[in-house]
């Protein structure tokens, strides 16, 4: 079975500074795909940044970029020069090829403040 | 803008009585899903539908039922709504075809059982 685990409920940020948020997932599908969204408090989930499996390099857009590690089953979120609007709930997800029929499994999200 | 749209957006119910909730989308995509978020559970999938009449259970579906009469169109129905189904709901859609086939979700319905 697929899980997500996100071990910060929360995090605390400093404008202008660098923050990692954590992931972890498990899976037995060498073929996955990693999602990140962000959901700031007026609610609605956004999407930021996706990592396929067997891609070779990092993902990265913008501010956003994703370490992966496949080896040690990890794909944290790094956000560079923390914005005030950044502090919002990160989610986690992750995607099996295969037959999945796209569906995704979540984390339990990482909330994350940007102090002034 | 993934042209997905929830209604109501906001409903108070009370227990027992059913309630349904509409997913409409403008593209004509074939895969829809159905989320529940719960404060310390992230996203939890209740069904899904890859194609009109063509639905699955997820995580969580005991006490919903879904349709899926058209393409556009995704409803789930709470039968006799519970206290423990006091929740917000997000309805997905995943554009199949490109490299990421990313879901996006709509803006989602705050529901409250009394």
């Amino acid at each position: 079975a697929q899980k997500i685990t996100q071990t910060q409920p929360g995090m605390f940020v400093q404008e202008k500074e660098a923050v990692t948020l954590d992931c972890t997932y498990d899976t037995s599908d060498p073929s996955y795909g990693l999602f990140w969204y962000k959901q700031p408090s007026s609610g609605e989930m956004i999407f930021l940044i996706y990592q396929g499996s067997y891609d070779q390099q990092n993902a990265t857009e913008g501010r956003y970029s994703l370490n992966f590690q496949k080896a040690r089953k990890s794909a944290n979120l790094v956000i560079s020069a923390s914005q005030l609007g950044d502090s919002a709930m990160y989610f986690c997800a992750m995607r099996n090829s295969g037959g999945s029929n796209y569906k995704l499994t979540f984390g339990k999200g990482t909330l994350l403040t940007v102090n002034p | 803008d993934a042209g997905i749209t929830q209604s109501p957006r906001h409903k108070v119910t009370e227990t027992g009585t059913p309630v349904t909730l509409r997913c409409h989308q403008t593209e004509n995509h074939r895969y829809m899903y159905w989320y529940r978020q719960d404060p310390g559970h992230g996203l939890r999938l209740i069904h899904y539908s890859y194609g009109v009449k063509d639905t699955d259970k997820g995580e969580v579906s005991d006490g919903y039922s879904v349709s899926r009469s058209k393409t556009e169109d995704f409803l789930l129905t709470l039968e006799s709504a519970t206290s423990s189904q006091t929740s917000v709901y997000f309805c997905a859609i995943t554009p199949v075809g490109g490299l990421t086939d990313t879901q996006y979700f709509g803006p989602g319905t705050r529901l409250t059982v009394l």
